[in-house]
């Protein structure tokens, strides 16, 4: 199984500030044949489903704000958001899709400091 | 638009048995393969089931394989989880979701099932 691993557990971020979220996988999630990542970003909100984010690992959903983006290849990834809003905080996660058992990180909770 | 509803949940003791169901309107269901993810309280978030478009593959994670089974009615537009020898462990809120393009794009509000005696 792939192991998704994401730092940090928590982070505290003063608004307007950047925040940075880490995801590194156990194995690579790269598609040599198409050269694309397998990875993809939701965040999900107190009594919500996660929402989709980031996938391919840098492609923004239809209607995501451009302050999220998303970078990394192969093993090491990375979330930011350039300048936090209040509706920002929520848990992240990144997920995997390059093949079942599909796995997520075990999530970060931004808030705000 | 697109709408995925699942039901079915509630309290069960272990042991026993519970189906959810997941009502898809808004996408053309019989194009799009369904998963199941679940959501134990407080804790993250890990994949359950998946079902291709058509049924013909099926995929368990290994904490529930030979207990679930995932199917699927395409003339009804719906996705069903059937659980049994339920668990403690399998205390969650059970999502359904798809991915239309690529990966999950839509998921549904979740339904809860609490396994206690």
């Amino acid at each position: 199984d792939i192991v998704m691993t994401q730092s940090p557990d928590s982070l505290p971020v003063s608004l307007g500030e950047r925040a940075t979220i880490s995801c590194k996988s156990s194995q690579s999630v790269l598609y040599s044949s198409n050269n694309k990542n397998y990875l993809a970003w939701y965040q999900q909100k107190p009594g919500q489903p996660p929402k989709l984010l980031i996938y391919w690992a840098s492609t923004r959903e239809s209607g995501v704000p451009d302050r999220f983006s998303g970078s990394g290849s192969g093993t090491d990834f990375t979330l930011t958001i350039s300048s936090l809003q209040a509706d920002d905080v929520a848990v992240y996660y990144c997920q995997q899709y390059f093949g079942t058992p599909y796995t997520f990180g075990q999530g970060t909770k931004l808030e705000i400091k | 638009q697109v709408q995925l509803v699942e039901s079915g949940g509630g309290v069960v003791q272990p042991g026993r048995s519970l189906r959810l169901s997941c009502a898809a309107s808004g996408i053309s269901f019989s194009n799009y393969a369904m998963y199941w993810v679940r959501q134990a309280p407080g804790k993250g978030l890990e994949w359950v089931a998946l079902i291709s478009y058509d049924g013909s593959n099926k995929k368990y994670a290994d904490s529930v394989k030979g207990r679930f089974t995932i199917s699927r009615d395409n003339y009804d537009n719906t996705l069903s989880l059937q659980m049994s020898s339920l668990r403690v462990e399998d205390t969650a809120v059970y999502y359904c979701a798809t991915a239309t393009a690529v990966a999950w794009d839509y998921w549904g509000q979740g339904t809860l099932v609490a396994v206690s005696s």
